[in-house]
């Protein structure tokens, strides 16, 4: 069955980066865009930008242009999502998600959510 | 960018309810419009895609409607694990948009 598996909470400083992984199985890695989006506490759902592994083609929001940068490793199927410079404004739970949206496809999958705590 | 918002933001109701959630695009998206059930700390689950096709799996008592800028999303007998929030997400354009939320509640 399609699992996506992230890495564990982190808990960073302010001014720091962190990198979250998400471990992609049970389906072909390289046919699927991997979108990441974050929820900040009690908040609503954030689209932050994609990845497609086949290429390593990106798309980030605008927002988070310059601070974030998406990669994978096609040969362990993981995706990566790093974010620099945090504030405490960055504190969320980060999800993955393999999804495709076009083409009347219902391919749609999501990782458990990593929490991220920015605080000093 | 395009905006999506929803309305209500919270309702309650109960076991049995009908339960109509609206969800309008700042601009015209077709039908490129999915929407998700999001339970208290778990991940989103899509419920419906392309604005009215019902998610493989997801109970028929869902149901979505709508193109261009308004759109949604019909519970028609709302059960109790249907107590949830659920979310509107635009993919016609970038960036990718998610409403605000509606945040079903019991009555």
């Amino acid at each position: 069955q399609v699992q996506l598996v992230q890495s564990g909470a982190e808990v960073k400083n302010p001014g720091a980066s962190v990198k979250v992984s998400c471990k992609a199985s049970g389906y072909t890695f390289t046919a699927h865009y991997i979108h990441w989006a974050r929820q900040a506490p009690g908040k609503g759902l954030e689209w932050m930008g994609w990845i497609y592994p086949s290429s390593g083609n990106t798309n980030y929001a605008q927002r988070f242009q310059g601070r974030v940068t998406m990669t994978r490793d096609t040969s362990t199927t993981t995706a990566y999502m790093e974010l620099s410079s945090l504030s405490s404004d960055d504190t969320a739970i980060y999800f993955c998600a393999s999804v495709t949206y076009s083409g009347g496809s219902d391919f749609d999958y999501w990782g458990q959510g990593t929490l991220v705590t920015v605080s000093s | 960018d395009i905006q999506m918002t929803q309305s209500p933001s919270s309702l309650s109701a109960s076991v049995g309810d009908r339960v109509t959630i609206t969800c309008r695009a700042s601009q015209g998206i077709g039908n490129d419009l999915v929407w998700y059930q999001q339970r208290p700390g778990k991940a989103p689950k899509r419920l419906i895609y392309a604005a009215s096709t019902l998610q493989s799996g997801v109970p028929s008592r869902f149901s979505g409607s709508g193109s261009g800028t308004e759109f949604t999303l019909t519970i028609s007998s709302l059960q109790s694990e249907d107590f949830a929030t659920y979310y509107c997400l635009q993919h016609n354009v970038y960036p990718r948009a998610f409403g605000q939320g509606t945040k079903v509640e019991i009555k």
